[in-house]
């Protein structure tokens, strides 16, 4: 079984340019989530897919998107990258949404923003 | 972004101590988990709790989900190098899988 898996590692870009960052959920999972960890803080949550769909958002503007493929794969973007993007991205995948599945988190990419 | 209030933010403990540390919040959770996280990798799960007042171990460890619904604590036993890392809690509200974490509790133990 292969678990989380997410690219790149790391990623350095500069204000004002734009990012995708990539995850692929563990085999059987049909439900992905972003969380943005600042240094020293604990994951925020993103938003969430499921089954193509987002399926809710947490506190994030809208040049935060994403999008979800038919094999559950899933693509994070950030437009107009500002120094405070910088962070460790997240994502975990779980099978099911709406009541809690237990998640699987992947390593992260780590951001830098300057 | 709400973030859970977790404390002690950092400890320093000699091997074979143990550990206790807690998470607050200010509204209710249905259910509360705690992870941990070592340098460059993702959080794994160590301990969910469902129920207000459930006790639940694995291993060392060992979780309290808080009568009020608006605290957990999770406390180590006899503390070897491995456990060093970060440890969250997370919570969940009603009906949703959207995990609201705490602000971690570093952990580092010493020979």
């Amino acid at each position: 079984e292969t678990g989380v898996t997410q690219s790149p590692t790391h990623l350095i870009k500069t204000r004002g340019q734009q990012v995708t960052l990539r995850c692929s959920s563990q085999s059987g999972h049909n439900t992905v989530s972003w969380y943005q960890q600042a240094l020293g803080q604990g994951p925020q949550f993103i938003f969430q897919y499921y089954r193509e769909e987002e399926n809710g958002r947490g506190n994030f503007p809208p040049r935060f998107s994403g999008l979800q493929f038919p094999n559950y794969s899933s693509e994070l973007n950030v437009n107009a990258l500002e120094l405070d993007d910088s962070a460790l991205y997240l994502c975990a995948s779980s099978l099911g949404a709406g009541t809690y599945n237990e998640q699987f988190f992947g390593p992260g990419t780590r951001l830098t923003v300057l | 972004g709400q973030q859970l209030n977790q404390s002690p933010q950092s400890m320093f403990i000699q091997e074979g101590e143990d550990v206790s540390m807690n998470c607050t919040s200010s509204s209710i959770f249905n259910t509360w988990l705690w992870y941990k996280q070592d340098p460059g990798e993702g959080p794994v799960l160590l301990i969910a709790l469902y129920k207000a007042g459930e006790l639940t171990s694995n291993g060392r460890l060992t979780a309290q989900f808080g009568i009020t619904r608006k605290d957990s604590f999770l406390n180590i036993s006899a503390s070897i190098p491995s456990d060093v890392g970060t440890y969250f809690c997370a919570g969940l509200p009603y009906n949703t899988d959207k995990l609201i974490f705490g602000t971690g509790t570093r952990l580092q133990v010493f020979p």
